[in-house]
């Protein structure tokens, strides 16, 4: 079955510090993936996506992506505590089906003031 | 503004008693989904339209159908709720028509369902 994997957390930093959020996949034919955030009671909110190999910056986020590894993670630096929320890691796994996203259940992130 | 719209965004009914949840788009997008999300979980794929063509998962109830009667709109209808159906519904649209797509999920603020 494919799967995609991330520690639910509580993950807990300090405002201002870097937190680092990971992600593993079982599916070697993965071909994009995403970075949603999510709200309590609200609905999911694209982040970022990345589909090759590397490192992918956009303001305070990076996606990092190590295909060979089957593992994404998201970095997020200066952190706020507007950025509480949980981080829900999806996957394209290609195929007959690739617009279709595999979830992973979220890693809850805690900023502290 | 583009965007993904659903009505209402929260919905009581009673058990087994029908209920239909809407979603409509102003982004053009080939595709759409419905997903289920219970609290701390992952959101469940429940079944999704490529432009016209429904596609099921194999695991969503018969209970759940979907309606898609144009490009724009897309319908969940729960023909009797059970307690455990009570989540939030989500729809959530893609293309998979432009080059510049990676497939992308966007998503409606969803759909609070209560069950009572």
């Amino acid at each position: 079955q494919k799967e995609v994997e991330q520690n639910s957390g509580p993950l807990s930093v300090p405002e201002g510090a870097i937190a680092s959020l990971n992600c593993t996949y079982s599916d070697r034919g993965s071909q994009s993936f995403f970075w949603y955030r999510q709200y309590s009671g609200k609905s999911p909110e694209l982040i970022m996506f990345i589909y090759s190999n590397g490192d992918k910056e956009d303001g305070r986020f990076t996606a990092q992506l190590n295909k060979a590894s089957q593992y994404v993670s998201l970095l997020i630096r200066d952190s706020q505590p507007s950025d509480s929320a949980t981080y829900l890691c999806a996957v394209n796994m290609g195929g007959g089906s690739n617009y279709k996203l595999t979830f992973g259940k979220g890693t809850l992130l805690t900023v502290n003031p | 503004d583009a965007m993904v719209i659903q009505n209402p965004r929260y919905q009581v009914t009673q058990f087994g008693k029908p209920v239909t949840l809407s979603c409509s788009q102003t982004l053009n997008h080939n595709v759409m989904y419905w997903y289920q999300q219970k609290s701390s979980q992952a959101p469940k794929l429940l079944f999704h339209y490529y432009d016209k063509d429904f596609n099921n998962e194999a695991d969503t109830p018969d209970n759940f159908q979907s309606r898609r009667p144009n490009t724009s709109f897309c319908f969940l209808d729960i023909r009797s709720p059970g307690l455990g159906d009570a989540a939030m519904y989500l729809c959530a649209t893609s293309s998979s028509l432009s080059y510049l797509s990676y497939n992308e999920q966007f998503f409606g603020p969803g759909t609070r369902l209560t069950v009572l």
